[in-house]
């Protein structure tokens, strides 16, 4: 059974210019939530979707967004990055079932010059 | 609101001797989860554990063990006979009882050395 997939795995961008992040789930799951990861403020939840609709948001400005299809993958997108958005993205799926377990993909290391 | 604590920054061992990482949660709910997640070098999170605030049993799986006592708000996790490959962060996190929203702890630096 096939993990979680992040892509791209890294990319470099410069501040202003904006960045979209994919993520296939476990097949059959139905919840994709992604967590920024940065070494000063540590695993931030950004938000999580659920059959297509945003079911919970982090605390985090507007440039960051998300949507998902209706095969359940997902994508984040940021806008006018900047420096201090260099970070590991990581991307879980759960079942959808509330007390599911999360997988983890192995992230997707963005890095703003 | 959750809160995480993992209060042991780094550690670092000698392989085969027993580690123990600590973990302390804040919650006002009656019913949430925890987990333990290893992250490698590599990035990706590993999921090494979930257990519900209504099952206090403790868990062991080969070489770790979990300690979950809702008394002291505790989730301990201990590797027996330390290993090399056991050198990663590991991660402590919360869970409330609708979502997937995890809130972690900052993370053990585990180092074992051979």
């Amino acid at each position: 059974k096939a993990g979680v997939t992040q892509t791209p795995r890294y990319l470099i961008k410069t501040r202003g210019q904006q960045v979209t992040l994919s993520c296939s789930p476990i097949s059959g799951h139905r919840s994709v939530s992604w967590y920024q990861q940065t070494p000063g403020q540590g695993l931030q939840f950004l938000f999580e979707y659920f059959s297509e609709t945003q079911r919970n948001k982090g605390n985090f400005p507007g440039r960051f967004s998300g949507r998902q299809f209706s095969n359940s993958r997902s994508e984040m997108n940021v806008s006018t990055l900047e420096l201090g958005d260099s970070a590991l993205y990581l991307c879980a799926s759960m079942t959808g079932a509330n007390t599911g377990e999360l997988f983890f993909g192995e992230g997707s290391r963005l890095t703003v010059l | 609101a959750q809160k995480v604590t993992q209060a042991q920054t780094e550690i670092s061992v000698v392989e085969k001797e027993d580690v123990t990482l600590d973990c302390v949660y804040e919650t006002r709910d009656t019913t949430y989860y925890l987990f333990w997640y290893k992250q490698p070098p590599s990035g990706e999170l590993v999921f090494l554990i979930r257990r519900n605030s209504f099952d206090e049993q403790n868990e062991i799986s080969g070489r770790y063990s979990w300690n979950f006592q809702k008394s002291t708000s505790s989730f301990n996790f201990t590797i027996t006979a330390s290993q090399v490959v056991d050198s990663a962060v590991y991660f402590c996190a919360l869970k409330e009882t609708s979502g997937s929203r995890l809130t972690f702890g900052e993370g053990t630096q585990l180092t074992v050395n051979p």
